[in-house]
């Protein structure tokens, strides 16, 4: 298995540009969720989704889209860039929508925008 | 609303020295989940234990140790003869709802040979 796995791994981003995050699982997850890292702030959830066609919002959504439409895809849109976007991206799985199941986490998208 | 609080921010200390990263949390639900995470200077993020509100029992994993404490609100962990390799980021986080994490924003340990 590989686990949790995101493209790209870096990028940079021109203000007003759109992009997507990609994030995908191979271990049959129902819980799919991206979270944001910004220095001294920890972790910050944007959208999350308990299963394919069902997404809703987190923590930090304005400026994000997110859509399921399989299990084991969820990928992150920003549609028009800014610098407040600069961060470092995770998404994350785990077997289920309950309280409590365990989150793994992908690498990350180290994301720039100038 | 539901916080973590790692009041330390950064953690220096020589190697087999054990040290000990704090955890506060406040949450209204009786029924919650606690964990941490590690992060190395590669960045990705490693699961290192769950622990659910009715288990206050502490556990131990090799040098790794976690004191659950409810009646403080505190989820501990301890690194005993701690070693270079466990230099990182290590968070906290709390689960509630429907498994949203919330962090506390880390605590950077820095061991030096």
């Amino acid at each position: 298995n590989a686990g949790v796995t995101q493209t790209p791994k870096f990028q940079v981003l021109k203000t007003g540009q759109s992009m997507t995050l990609q994030c995908a699982q191979d271990m049959n997850h129902e819980y799919m969720s991206w979270y944001r890292q910004d220095p001294g702030m920890g972790l910050r959830l944007i959208h999350y989704s308990v299963g394919a066609g069902i997404t809703d919002q987190g923590e930090v959504p304005n400026g994000y889209n997110v859509s399921r439409s399989t299990t084991e895809d969820f990928p992150l849109r920003l549609l028009s860039a800014a610098p407040s976007q600069t961060s470092v991206y995770f998404c994350a799985s785990s077997s289920g929508a309950i309280r409590g199941e365990t989150q793994y986490f992908g690498p990350g998208t180290r994301l720039l925008v100038l | 609303a539901q916080k973590v609080t790692q009041a330390q921010t950064e953690i220096s200390v020589v190697e087999k020295e054990d040290v000990t990263l704090d955890c506060v949390y406040e949450t209204r639900d009786t029924t919650y989940y606690l964990f941490w995470y590690k992060q190395p200077p590669s960045g990705e993020l490693v699961f290192l234990i769950r622990r659910n509100s009715f288990d206050e029992q502490n556990e131990i994993s090799g040098r790794y140790s976690w004191n659950f404490q409810k009646s403080t609100s505190s989820f501990n962990f301890t690194i005993t003869a701690s070693q270079v390799v466990d230099s990182a980021v290590y968070f906290c986080a709390l689960s509630s709802g429907f498994q949203k994490l919330v962090f506390g924003t880390g605590t950077r340990l820095l061991v030096s040979p």
